[in-house]
């Protein structure tokens, strides 16, 4: 079965400081990988995702993520935050052994300071 | 207009009564799902159905029930409702019609539910 573990739940970060969001899965089967950004009182919106080909993913808001199958992550990064990338952080995989249903983990609750 | 919206937004109810929460897409997706949100543990998966003729079980099924009445409509009920189902319930679509299609899904703003 899949899972995903968030390594952190909460990041404090000031504003245009570098930030990192770790996020570790477990499959048997190839995967696929999201990451989703909620805001206050809004739903889930998509990041990032890998499905195939080069490990390094770029997404909206100048984020990335980098694909380590032999490290089994996808951790989350932006060179420099803005007050307003202030949100929760979903890590989110699937598989064929799921039936391509996603597991998330429990959120990374990302505060940027001025 | 959002292309997925869910009715209501905010419901205030007591235990032991019937509630359904709905959801409508405008995206032409055949796949779509209900999740509730718990503080601290993420997104969990309710049901999900990948067409009008498809209902799945999935994480926390138990209370809950779904009807998927067209393409663009999929419906969450609780039958008997208790305090520990008090939540944030999101409704998500997406597209791909084969197993190996794995598009990413798009959610609606959230229905808060609570259970008095």
């Amino acid at each position: 079965a899949q899972s995903v573990t968030q390594l952190d739940s909460q990041v404090p970060v000031f504003e245009e400081a570098p930030v990192e969001l770790r996020c570790n899965y477990s499959s048997s089967v190839s995967v696929y990988l999201f990451w989703y950004v909620q805001y206050p009182n809004q739903g889930l919106q998509l990041l990032l995702k890998y499905l195939s080909g080069s490990t390094l993913v770029k997404g909206i808001n100048g984020f990335e993520a980098e694909f380590n199958k032999s490290q089994t992550s996808f951790h989350l990064r932006k060179p420099s935050v803005h007050i307003s990338d202030t949100a929760e952080y979903f890590c989110a995989v699937s598989d064929r052994g799921s039936n391509y249903k996603l597991t998330f983990g429990k959120g990374t609750l990302l505060t940027v300071n001025p | 207009d959002a292309d997925v919206t869910q009715t209501p937004r905010n419901r205030i109810t007591k235990t032991g009564k019937r509630i359904m929460l709905e959801c409508s897409q405008t995206k032409g997706h055949d796949r779509m799902y209900w999740y509730r949100q718990d503080p601290g543990l993420g997104l969990r998966l309710i049901y999900y159905s990948f067409d009008v003729k498809d209902i799945n079980k999935g994480e926390i099924s138990d209370g809950y029930s779904v009807s998927r009445q067209a393409q663009a409509k999929f419906s969450l009920s609780l039958e008997s409702a208790i305090p520990n189902q008090t939540a944030l319930y999101f409704c998500a679509t997406s597209a791909g019609r084969g197993p190996g299609d794995n598009q990413p899904q798009h959610f609606g703003d959230g229905t808060r539910l609570s259970i008095l």
